[in-house]
């Protein structure tokens, strides 16, 4: 069954440092989703793209974060510089397009900035 | 106040009892999905509905649209189960549709 594959798992880094996060969604997925869950809460959603376009940008700092998709299929998400109140799980979703309904979601990324 | 509600925020119950996870939201919606999280984080959806009642095995999520309103039940309960439970809301706007999330409930059920 196909999935969406995110790298790293797990990544420690010190604050005022860059990091970054990768995405592959389903194929064929036109719409993806980057989502910062902190402990305890529900995900909230940072960028969302259809095929290479950014829709909603919204919530996502743009002082520090970036995200691109720049053929339409992978995603990287960025953080420079990173602080302390970055520590959460950054999960990719992908869905057939934007009101499809399901989203599919990755295992996520745990960042612990220290 | 958040326009997705659940409760309770935990649940300890013991083996085969039977489980019940409210949610109720406050704006107009398309549809209600119930998602489960173990630890490690990864998410799957279980249910999408917009009406009525869906079962898959022993899952039942049912929705209320008059009362925004919905429930997830659980029959027969077992330790694999444990995990915590996110109702979301779908809202279409502008042609594109946005997940709003509950801060979901963490289920342990004990053997």
């Amino acid at each position: 069954e196909a999935e969406v594959a995110q790298s790293p798992r797990y990544k420690i880094t010190e604050k005022s440092q860059a990091v970054a996060f990768w995405c592959d969604p389903i194929s064929g997925h036109a719409t993806l989703y980057w989502y910062r869950q902190i402990l305890g809460q529900g995900p909230e959603l940072l960028v969302q793209f259809q095929d290479e376009s950014v829709v909603d940008d919204s919530q996502l700092p743009k002082d520090r974060f970036s995200a691109e998709r720049l053929k339409g299929v992978d995603s990287t998400l960025k953080i420079q510089p990173a602080e302390l109140g970055d520590s959460a799980m950054y999960l990719c979703a992908s869905s057939l397009r934007a009101t499809s309904g399901v989203q599919y979601f990755g295992p996520g990324t745990r960042l612990t900035v220290t | 106040k958040n326009e997705v509600e659940q409760s309770p925020q935990n649940l300890t119950a013991q083996e085969g009892e039977f489980i019940t996870i409210n949610c109720s939201y406050s704006v107009g919606i398309s549809a209600l999905h119930w998602l489960q999280q173990h630890p490690g984080g990864g998410i799957v959806s279980l249910f999408m509905l917009s009406s009525g009642k869906k079962k898959h095995g022993r899952l039942i999520a049912t929705i209320n649209i008059q009362e925004k309103h919905s429930s997830l039940h659980i029959t027969a309960s077992h330790p694999r189960d444990s995990a915590v439970y996110i109702c979301a809301v779908s809202v279409i706007y502008f042609g594109n549709e946005k997940l709003t999330f509950g801060t979901g409930t963490r289920l342990t059920i004990i053997p």
